[in-house]
């Protein structure tokens, strides 16, 4: 069964450019996690999803960061406009459903803004 | 205000020894622990979890083992293999509101195992 899946990789983008990530959650989940990390403040969930819904965005940083989930296998997070401290490597994961803990990771994106 | 935290950056284990991991938290309220492994320029592999209403969880070479008085929780690794190399990550969920399933992580400890 394929894991979560991210897009891209690597992204390397300039100052004030949007920038979008992309993931796609296991087949079946219905809870989907986004997360940074960086050395300073390790690994911080940004927002959550249960059922496409969002339930906490406490963790996005500024109105710069968006997130959304159009269907149960697909989420985007937007940087606009992007800024050389949102460089890092943003991890989407997904959970099988509220009544489970465990998450399960994407490869990441590792974003950099120049 | 770090609720989760792995005081040791970093382990160094010879190959067959066990390798101890320690984990402390703050919140009263998390009721669930889990352990992540981590490669470089991978995500977090899910490892072994514990809930609040045990002691002690064992799978083939790791064993979690949580001390809720001290609120303190340690991974054991035995017997060490080279292949256990990798950024270990404690992480603690907490029932309750928006704060059910979410996790909150540890800064993380190197874990070493030389051959």
């Amino acid at each position: 069964d394929a894991g979560v899946i991210q897009s891209p990789r690597h992204e390397v983008t300039e100052m004030g450019q949007e920038v979008t990530l992309r993931c796609k959650p296991i087949s079946g989940h219905n809870s989907l996690f986004w997360y940074r990390q960086t050395m300073m403040r390790g690994l911080e969930l940004l927002i959550y999803f249960n059922n496409n819904v969002p339930i906490d965005d406490s963790g996005m940083p500024e109105d710069r960061f968006s997130a959304k989930m159009p269907n149960a296998s697909f989420s985007t997070l937007k940087i606009q406009p992007s800024e050389p401290r949102d460089s890092a490597v943003y991890f989407c994961a997904s959970r099988r459903g509220q009544g489970y803990n465990e998450q399960f990771f994407g490869p990441g994106t590792r974003l950099t803004v120049l | 205000d770090q609720q989760v935290k792995q005081n040791s950056p970093s382990l160094s284990v010879q190959e067959g020894r066990i390798s101890i991991l320690n984990c402390d938290y703050t919140n009263s309220m998390f009721d669930y622990f889990l352990w992540y492994k981590k490669y470089p320029a991978e995500g977090p592999t899910f490892l072994i979890s514990i809930s609040s209403i045990k002691d002690k969880n064992e799978d083939g070479r790791f064993t979690v083992f949580l001390n809720k008085s001290a609120k303190h929780l340690s991974l054991h690794i035995v017997p060490s293999q080279p292949g256990d190399s990798a950024v270990y990550f404690c992480a603690a969920s907490g029932a309750g509101g928006t704060s059910y399933g979410k996790l909150t992580f540890g800064q993380g400890t190197i874990l070493t195992v030389h051959p």
